[in-house]
């Protein structure tokens, strides 16, 4: 049964300050990972998907990088700003439709 | 395009009592999903759709129906609320079920007591 995990649970980082957000999977059959922001009490909304076959994707300050092999992906916010905080998932889709971690919180000072 | 939407946004009901969430999506996508997330837990699958008159068991399954009559519908039925179904509903849709990013409705947020 594939498993998602992100560390860490919470961040909270200073205005300006790059940072990584981490997840992993159990099970490296997978055809796409996904990254949503959620903010509090609304819906996700889809940041970056890669797919299996590539490395990395980028959108503005964010770039997402995939090691299918390693189990491993990390999200990498450049130049944070208040606006970025909110709850970050990421997700596996393999045999079965997405199988979601559980977020990182992220909290920018200004 | 009005994306995903989820009706009703906010409901209260009483053990025992039934309901039925509604999610309507306008982009002719083909895969329709229900999920419930819960402090701690994630977001977890109940049921989705590959497509019109379809359904198929998630992760957490009990306790809910699903229909899909229509291609922009999807509904989640609960028979006889529990206040272990006390939770955020989402509903998601995309084209492909593996190619493609979901896209989410903004939510219903369910008491049972």
């Amino acid at each position: 049964k594939q498993e998602v995990t992100q560390i860490p649970a919470a961040l909270s980082v200073p205005e300006g300050e790059n940072l990584v957000l981490n997840c992993s999977f159990t099970d490296s059959a997978i055809y796409n990972l996904q990254w949503f922001r959620q903010d509090p009490g609304k819906g996700l909304t889809s940041l970056l998907l890669i797919q299996s076959s590539q490395r990395e994707q980028t959108s503005g300050r964010l770039n997402a990088s995939l090691d299918k092999s390693s189990g491993r992906s990390t999200l990498y916010i450049a130049a944070s700003q208040p606006g970025d905080s909110a709850t970050y998932l990421c997700a596996v889709s393999g045999n079965t439709p997405l199988v979601f971690g559980k977020g990182t919180r992220l909290s920018v000072i200004a | 395009n009005a994306g995903v939407t989820q009706t009703p946004k906010f409901r209260v009901l009483k053990t025992g009592q039934s309901m039925t969430l509604l999610c309507a999506q306008d982009m002719n996508h083909e895969y329709m999903y229900w999920y419930r997330q819960d402090p701690g837990m994630g977001l977890r699958l109940i049921h989705y759709s590959v497509g019109e008159g379809t359904t198929a068991k998630g992760e957490v399954p009990d306790g809910y129906n699903v229909s899909r009559l229509k291609k922009q519908n999807f509904l989640l039925g609960l028979e006889s609320a529990a206040p272990s179904q006390t939770s955020v509903y989402f509903c998601a849709s995309s084209y492909a079920v593996v190619q493609e990013t979901q896209y989410f409705g903004p939510g219903t947020r369910l008491l049972v007591l």
